[in-house]
């Protein structure tokens, strides 16, 4: 049973441009999201996060936002670079769970 | 900065073998999990702990063990190696009892079994 789901394996978007990454989840309970990048052969670094007390939640190019209706999140990064290009995951917890349930992934290629 | 730090990066290991990959953390966090990726499957837990001697099965926990004996340490056992157990192994520990945070990686294991 997937809880966190990321319906696009791959995406590719031109240098400069807006990526836009989505994820869907089915637990209810999830209250923190959050979205890593990794690149290959390395592990996934902490990119940013979003409470559900909230619904947006910006840090420089990249901004997530928080649909909790729909059980959807997505994370905008404008503009794209070329560095950007890597295997994105979404992960969600809930209150007083420590664990983190993970996404499949989606792999942005910038292409310059 | 947080480090985790992973034993091996790439292991090759015979069929049936005991393995043992390591992890360690130097930030006093209370909570550390193992992670196994794998094409079209994303990251899946297999074991964490939220203190010493502590441990809860994850997602994923047949054919393996943990063990930590001490706070910065988390190891993970395959007891008889399989070659379905061929895959990146990834190392995360997180603070606890404060709220959400985000959990940090260490760089990860590429592990064989021939």
């Amino acid at each position: 049973d997937q809880q966190v789901k990321q319906n696009s394996p791959s995406l590719s978007v031109q240098e400069g441009r807006i990526s836009i990454l989505n994820c869907d989840y089915t637990n209810s309970m999830f209250d923190y999201f959050l979205w890593y990048k990794k690149y290959p052969a390395e592990g996934p670094t902490f990119l940013i996060s979003i409470s559900s007390i909230k619904d947006k939640n910006e840090d420089g190019r990249f901004t997530v936002f928080l649909n909790k209706s729909a059980k959807h999140l997505s994370l905008h990064i404008v503009p794209s670079q070329p560095g950007d290009s890597a295997v994105y995951f979404c992960a969600a917890s809930d209150f007083g769970n420590e664990k983190l349930t993970f996404g499949t992934g989606t792999r942005l290629t910038i292409i310059p | 900065d947080v480090k985790v730090t992973q034993s091996s990066r790439y292991l090759v290991k015979r069929t049936g073998e005991k393995v043992f990959l390591e992890c360690v953390q130097d930030m006093d966090h209370e909570n550390m999990f193992w992670y196994r990726q794998d094409p079209g499957l994303g990251l899946r837990l297999i074991y964490f702990s939220y203190d010493v001697k502590m441990k809860e099965k994850g997602d994923i926990p047949e054919g393996y063990s943990v063990s930590r004996e001490k706070k910065e340490r988390f190891s993970l056992i395959l007891e008889s190696a399989s070659t379905n157990q061929t895959s990146m192994y990834l190392c995360a520990s997180k603070t606890g009892g404060e709220g959400d945070t985000e959990a940090f990686f260490g760089q990860g294991t590429r592990l064989t079994v021939v």
